[in-house]
């Protein structure tokens, strides 16, 4: 079945760090990626997504680039805030008949410092 | 306006009792679905809804059982329920495009 790895944290970067959380997934078909965040206490906020093969998803200086041929979806920002702080989730979505079944990682627990 | 809202936020409740979360949106879409956030952020989808009818159930107890009156409302219905049901529980909605819009969320403690 479909399946979603994402990187351990929790990671720890300082304000103005480069950051990157991995991710790759496992579908038989083409899904579309999607990555949530969850800030604390609150539900998910999609934050970008890509729907196909080379496609870019991009929001608040995140970036995302959709690659099957390495079947990734890191995730990535030049220069992380304080307010970043939250939980990251990689996502696909797999069309099973008229719906859309998101599969999700483990989520990535982000703490910036200021 | 909210999007997608879920009542109540907070549910604390003893082993064996019925309980049920309400969740209701206001985005027109035809997909509903629920989702259960175990302590350690992993979330697993439980049901799915379109236009009332049920498409996905994953393998969740028969002691869960989803009712959609209609296509704006999913509520989520749990019979003696148990220490391990302790979660936060997240509805969600979504036009056919596959971008899932999430509720906020109810935390169930079950003592």
């Amino acid at each position: 079945g479909d399946s979603v790895t994402q990187m351990e944290g929790p990671v720890t970067l300082s304000e103005e760090a480069f950051l990157t959380i991995n991710c790759t997934y496992t579908a038989t078909g083409y899904p579309s990626l999607f990555w949530y965040v969850q800030y604390p206490g609150e539900g998910l906020q999609l934050l970008l997504k890509a729907t196909k093969a080379d496609d870019k998803g991009s929001n608040k200086g995140f970036e995302a680039t959709y690659r099957k041929e390495t079947t990734s979806f890191h995730l990535e920002k030049g220069s992380v805030q304080v307010s970043d702080s939250a939980v990251y989730f990689c996502a696909l979505s797999d069309r099973g008949g008229s719906n859309y079944k998101l599969t999700f990682g483990k989520g990535t627990l982000l703490t910036v410092n200021p | 306006d909210t999007a997608v809202s879920q009542t109540p936020k907070y549910l604390v409740t003893q082993m064996g009792n019925d309980k049920s979360i309400k969740c209701e949106q206001n985005l027109g879409h035809d997909t509903m679905y629920w989702y259960k956030q175990d302590s350690k952020k992993f979330l697993k989808i439980m049901f799915s809804y379109n236009n009332k009818e049920l498409i996905i159930n994953e393998t969740v107890p028969n002691r869960f059982s989803p009712k959609s009156p209609d296509k704006a409302h999913l509520n989520l219905h749990i019979n003696s329920l148990e220490l391990g049901d302790s979660a936060v529980y997240f509805c969600a909605s979504s036009p056919q495009s596959g971008e899932q819009f999430f509720g906020p969320g109810t935390r169930l403690t079950v003592l």
